[in-house]
């Protein structure tokens, strides 16, 4: 079974910086593009970095772009987003979602994991 | 960056009735649309890749059509459980996007 499990999230305060990860189970990760799509409260869904299967690609939102990194290490099953100088528009539910390929549908989603940004 | 447009943004019907969601995009994307549910509370869910192609598991009232710039996702005969929001994304760009959305509620 494929699972997709955020962690990392918080409250956390302006201009100061977070990680999460997100662990993958039940396929080899190493074939699969992740993604990190948010969700702000009460709003749609924002897409807002991607990386391939061998990082050798990577792509970020203009709204995040210059602000937070995605990385992956296949040996750990895991993808990260890296957040820095965050600001109260980050304030989301961020959720990772799995992806054959680069043209590809997100075909699997995490739960999900908070972050709040606010003094 | 590619611009989706969904309308309407909410649809009230009645459980048996049939029907339809666009989604407009604002250049020519071929037929990299795919489609989504997200139910109060929980992740959301594809329903329909590339504009028409079905996915195991969901059930056969949903369907896709569509290519270009203009997409509609059609339920066949509601069901109680289908009320929720439904979203279009593009991966015809690098650079993901999604529409904002179209509530399906209870009349």
């Amino acid at each position: 079974e494929v699972q997709l499990v955020e962690s990392g999230g918080g409250l956390v305060q302006p201009g100061r910086s977070l990680k999460l990860s997100c662990l993958a189970s039940g396929f080899t990760f190493s074939n699969y593009g992740m993604n990190w799509i948010r969700q702000a409260p009460g709003k749609g869904l924002e897409w807002v970095a991607s990386i391939s299967s061998s990082s050798s690609y990577i792509y970020y939102a203009d709204t995040v772009k210059g602000r937070f990194t995605i990385s992956r290490d296949n040996a750990k099953n895991t993808l990260y987003l890296q957040m820095t100088s965050l600001r109260s528009e980050d304030t989301a539910l961020y959720y990772c979602a799995r992806q054959r390929r680069p043209t590809d549908s997100f075909d699997y989603w995490g739960q999900g994991v908070m972050v709040t940004v606010s003094s | 960056n590619i611009v989706l447009t969904q309308s309407p943004a909410t649809l009230s019907v009645t459980p048996g009735e049939s029907v339809s969601l666009s989604c407009r995009a604002s250049q020519s994307i071929s037929t990299s649309i795919h489609w989504y549910q997200q139910k109060s509370n929980e992740s959301p869910r594809l329903l329909i890749k590339y504009a028409s192609q079905s996915i195991s598991g969901i059930p056969s009232r949903f369907s896709g059509s569509g290519s270009g710039t203009d997409f509609t996702l059609s339920i066949n005969r509601v069901e109680s459980e289908d009320f929720s929001i439904y979203y279009c994304q593009q991966s015809y760009s690098s650079l993901s996007t999604f529409g904002a959305g179209t509530k399906l509620e209870l009349k």
